[in-house]
């Protein structure tokens, strides 16, 4: 079946560091890819998606490339801030079946520090 | 702008209580999801449904009911809660198709 790993966290960096947090799948058909955030306390929103190869997501100063060649969606963001703290969920929406129920990631803690 | 609410931030419930969530979207969204969040599993989905009376079983559905009377609204059912359902649970809801969730903020529950 379908699956999303991500690397675990946490990940913890200074501010204006870059950041990457890595996520790969499995899929039996031609999913399409999203990063969503989790801010403390909070539920998870939408962050970026991609439906197709070589297409990028961006958001926020975030952004992911969809790599059908290595089945990879990158999270990336040039300079992180505080405020970027969170848990960061990579899934994937597979359209087999034609039910398109996500696969999330187990979810990457980011940490921020000043 | 677009919102998934859900009742209750914070709920404390008894062993054995009938215990009621309840979440409302207001972006008239055809499919609505109900999933639990827990340290170290991630997202687990209990049930969704793709329209008003349809409801379909997700991974974890046991001790688990659900309502969708009007398209707006999507309750979750703890027939008889027990401790091992605290938790924090999330709804989220979709328009059909390849788009992204919206999810309510969540409701931690806590079976004492």
């Amino acid at each position: 079946g379908d699956s999303v790993t991500q690397m675990e966290g946490p990940v913890t960096l200074s501010e204006e560091a870059f950041l990457t947090i890595n996520c790969t799948y499995t899929a039996t058909g031609y999913p399409s890819l999203f990063w969503y955030v989790q801010y403390p306390g909070e539920g998870l929103q939408l962050l970026l998606k991609a439906t197709k190869a070589d297409d990028k997501g961006s958001n926020k100063g975030f952004e992911a490339t969809y790599r059908k060649e290595t089945t990879s969606f990158h999270l990336e963001k040039g300079s992180v801030q505080v405020s970027d703290s969170a848990v960061y969920f990579c899934a994937l929406s597979d359209p087999t079946g034609g039910s398109y129920i996500p696969t999330f990631g187990r979810g990457t803690s980011l940490i921020v520090h000043p | 702008d677009v919102k998934v609410t859900q009742s209750s931030r914070y709920l404390v419930k008894r062993t054995g209580e009938k215990v009621f969530l309840e979440c409302v979207q207001d972006m008239d969204h055809e499919n609505m999801f109900w999933y639990r969040q827990d340290p170290g599993l991630g997202l687990r989905l209990i049930y969704f449904s793709y329209d008003v009376k349809m409801k379909e079983k997700g991974d974890i559905p046991e001790g688990y009911s659900v309502s969708r009377e009007k398209k707006e609204r999507f309750s979750l059912i703890l027939e008889s809660a027990s401790t091992n359902q605290t938790s924090m649970y999330l709804c989220a809801s979709r328009k059909t198709g390849v788009y992204g969730y919206t999810f309510g903020s969540g409701t931690r529950l806590t079976v004492v």
